[in-house]
C-alpha cells in the first residue's frame, strides 16, 4: 500500500515571495504519477500541477513547480510570487500507474497555507 | 460545459436517517470515484464505478454504505443509518477512460454530510 506524508500541517507567506510545501511519499511501484491538489475555503478541489515518475524534469505550471527526487520519494511544491488567492489547504497525492486500482488517488494530510498582504 | 455535479451541497440526517448523495459526472465521462473527507484530514478513497459496474470498492465501511453507477442518471452514494462519525465531506470525481486518469481527474464541489 501506498502512503503520503505531509509534514507542514501550516505554513504561512508574505504575499510576492516564494513558499515550499514538503511532501513525502512511500511506494514500492516503479511507475506511477504525483499530484498538488488546492482546497480553497470554497471546498473545491482544484489540480495545481502532475508528475510522471518516469520524466526526470520537473513540472512547472506558471508560478508553480515541483522538487522531484524519485530515489529520496520525495515531491514538493514551490510557489514563487504568491498571492492572497493561493491561500488554500494544499494536498499532495500519489497514483499508481495500471492494476486494479489504477486512478485511485492516496493523499497526504494536507497543508493549509496563508498568503499574507 | 457544466462539471462534476454533486447535490445536494449540504445535507443534516439525525441519526438512523439514511443519506442519498449524488454526483452527476461531467458529460461523456463513464468513470466515477467517490472520496470522503473527514475534519482536518485528507480525502479517502471510497469506491469507483464505471456504468453499471463497481470496479473497486476497496475504500467502503463494510455495512451501511453502498454506491452505484446506472446505465442512466447519476451516481448514487446511499449511507443507511448514520451515525455522527459520518459526518464529512464526501467528494466525487469522475474520468473520461481509463487512460486519462493519470492527468488527474475533475472532482464535485462535494456534499457537506452533518449528522445531528
Amino acid at each position: 500500500a501506498q502512503t503520503v506524508t505531509q509534514s507542514q500541517p501550516e505554513m504561512s507567506v508574505q504575499e510576492a515571495e516564494t513558499v515550499t510545501l514538503s511532501c513525502t511519499y512511500d511506494t514500492s511501484e516503479n511507475n506511477y504519477y504525483l499530484f498538488w491538489y488546492k482546497q480553497p475555503p470554497s471546498r473545491q478541489m482544484i489540480l495545481v500541477i502532475r508528475q510522471e515518475a518516469y520524466k526526470q524534469q520537473n513540472a512547472t505550471e506558471n508560478r508553480f513547480s515541483v522538487n522531484f527526487q524519485k530515489a529520496a520519494k520525495s515531491f514538493s511544491l514551490k510557489i514563487s510570487d504568491s498571492q492572497l488567492g493561493d491561500t488554500a489547504m494544499y494536498f499532495c497525492a500519489f497514483m499508481k500507474q495500471g492494476g486494479t486500482s489504477y486512478g485511485k488517488l492516496t493523499f497526504g494530510q494536507g497543508t493549509i497555507l496563508t498568503v499574507h498582504p | 460545459n457544466a462539471g462534476v455535479m454533486q447535490n445536494p451541497r449540504h445535507l443534516v440526517r439525525r441519526r438512523g436517517q439514511e443519506a442519498r448523495l449524488r454526483c452527476s459526472p461531467m458529460k461523456g465521462h463513464s468513470h466515477v470515484y467517490w472520496y470522503r473527507q473527514l475534519p482536518e484530514e485528507g480525502l479517502k478513497f471510497m469506491v469507483y464505478l464505471q456504468k453499471e459496474n463497481i470496479i473497486d470498492e476497496s475504500g467502503m465501511p463494510k455495512e451501511r454504505f453502498s454506491a452505484e453507477f446506472p446505465k442512466e442518471g447519476p451516481s448514487i452514494l446511499r449511507i443507511q443509518q448514520v451515525v455522527r462519525g459520518d459526518s464529512a465531506a464526501y467528494f466525487c470525481a469522475s474520468s473520461p477512460l481509463g487512460t486519462a486518469l493519470n492527468h488527474g481527474y475533475t472532482f464535485g464541489s462535494g456534499t457537506r454530510l452533518t449528522v445531528v
